[in-house]
């Protein structure tokens, strides 16, 4: 089945400093990735939606400067948080939405950002 | 934009019995319902998904239902297991249902007493 590779798992960064997360799909061409937000106890927000090749679209209240998403290719889409702070702490989630007998969404392993 | 609500928060049965849970959405363009499982520290995993020109979808012993007219959608676990035991979402996409925006209502946390 669809299989989306999410990395890092875990990430501790320094306010201030800027953090790099990775989706890769790795068996499907995701023609379009979604990147999540979700609180301790909380369901997932909806951050932004990317196209490969196309700039993000940003949900109402997301800075687009402070969370840089880039989805170069069909395998892969990034997310950086840039200038972390402690508030930025969460757990981050991608999903891939895939074609043909991938139809529908195929979620990352999430990564848990602490910033100190 | 559409809004989904998912009720109970938390469900807590006897392993053996049923569960069940429901959700609302607002946009009556949505056209495809997933249910996902998310354990601690993991991200969601599909158990069920149905599509609006589906009234019913049943695997094993999880089952979802919807309900157009009244847009609202459900999961029913029958003789729920501890390894059921697991925070339960409900979802809802318009369009392709692989492109557009997937909205998720709240959670409920599901409790499976042995």
């Amino acid at each position: 089945g669809a299989v989306v590779s999410q990395h890092p798992s875990r990430v501790i960064c320094k306010s201030g400093t800027s953090v790099k997360i990775e989706c890769r799909s790795l068996d499907f061409q995701a023609t379009t990735m979604f990147w999540y937000r979700q609180f301790p106890k909380q369901s997932l927000m909806l951050m932004a939606t990317s196209n490969e090749g196309s700039k993000a679209t940003y949900e109402q209240g997301v800075e687009k400067d402070k969370f840089l998403i880039n989805h170069a290719s069909l395998t892969l889409s990034t997310l950086t948080v840039t200038s972390a702070h402690p508030e930025d702490s969460s757990f981050y989630i991608c999903s891939a939405g895939g074609t043909g007998r991938n139809y529908g969404y195929t979620f990352g392993s999430g990564t848990r950002l602490t910033v100190v | 934009g559409e809004n989904v609500e998912q009720h109970p928060s938390t469900l807590s049965v006897q392993e053996g019995d049923s569960a069940v849970i429901k959700c609302t959405y607002s946009d009556s363009a949505s056209n495809y319902f997933p249910w996902y499982k998310q354990e601690l520290g993991k991200g969601p995993q599909l158990i069920i998904d149905i599509r609006s020109n589906v009234g019913e979808k049943k695997d094993q012993r999880i089952a979802v239902t919807l309900n157009k007219t009244a847009k609202h959608f459900s999961l029913h676990i029958t003789e729920t297991q501890p390894e059921h035991s697991a925070v339960y979402f409900c979802a809802a996409s318009r369009g392709s249902g692989n492109t557009g925006k997937l909205i998720f209502g709240q959670g409920t946390t599901l409790q499976v007493k042995p």
